[in-house]
């Protein structure tokens, strides 16, 4: 069935970095935009990021650009996110979600958890 | 760019109707017809509810429907039922940085 599956959370000390995928099935992975989007304890959902369909244009939320850096892989139907300079602020859960053409994610996967503590 | 301003809760009993509010700018809600609505049971994905301001994705109840004005969009739910209780957030594409923007988010409480 159609699904993504995200991981690579766990629990980094902040100013350190870390890697998030994000592994699609089901669909022509290669068609779709993909955004990250995340949920700290608490707080409501917060947009990171989107890619193209080809990976041609990148854009970032304001809290994470110059940061983070969204890329994929069609040939292996997987997305990524880098985290760099990691914050206490990033803690959260991370979705990764496929974007229709008017940008409605109809697409979720089940997120995987960000812990950023010394 | 801010989060898009909702109501921090809303609650009805079963059977009524409610109706969440969106309220952003001429930059997004107001410039694009491109909103939507995600229904979200903590623990669990958000799911989209409504697309393009008042599209019903193939699967969503006729109980759910969006529209809007100027720059708020709403979400109503009829029929309220005891599996609609979760939060609810709105989204819009927006003319400037960041592209994309959620709502503050809404608990939907059935009494």
């Amino acid at each position: 069935q159609v699904q993504l599956v995200e991981s690579g959370g766990g629990v980094v000390q902040p100013g350190r970095s870390l890697r998030l995928s994000c592994a699609a099935s089901g669909f022509i992975f290669s068609n779709y935009a993909i955004h990250w989007v995340r949920q700290a304890p608490g707080k409501g959902l917060d947009w990171v990021a989107v890619i193209s369909f080809d990976g041609s244009n990148t854009y970032y939320g304001d809290s994470v650009k110059g940061r983070f850096t969204i890329s994929r892989d069609n040939s292996k139907n997987t997305l990524y996110v880098q985290m760099n300079s990691l914050r206490a602020e990033d803690t959260a859960v991370y979705y990764c979600a496929r974007s229709l053409d008017t940008a409605a994610l109809d697409i979720w996967g089940q997120g995987t958890m960000v812990t950023v503590s010394s | 760019q801010s989060a898009l301003t909702q109501p921090a809760s809303v609650s009805g009993s079963p059977g009524q109707s409610i109706t969440i509010s969106c309220t952003g700018t001429s930059s997004d809600v107001g410039a694009y017809n491109y909103v939507s609505w995600y229904q979200h049971h903590p623990g669990k994905a958000p799911k989209l509810m409504i697309y393009e301001v008042s599209t019903r994705p193939s699967g969503v109840s006729h109980r759910f429907s969006g529209s809007k004005s100027g720059n708020t969009a709403s979400l109503t739910v009829s029929g309220l039922q005891a599996e609609d209780e979760a939060d609810y957030y709105c989204s819009s594409f927006t003319s400037s940085s960041p592209l994309y923007v959620f709502g503050t988010g809404t608990k939907v409480t059935v009494l």
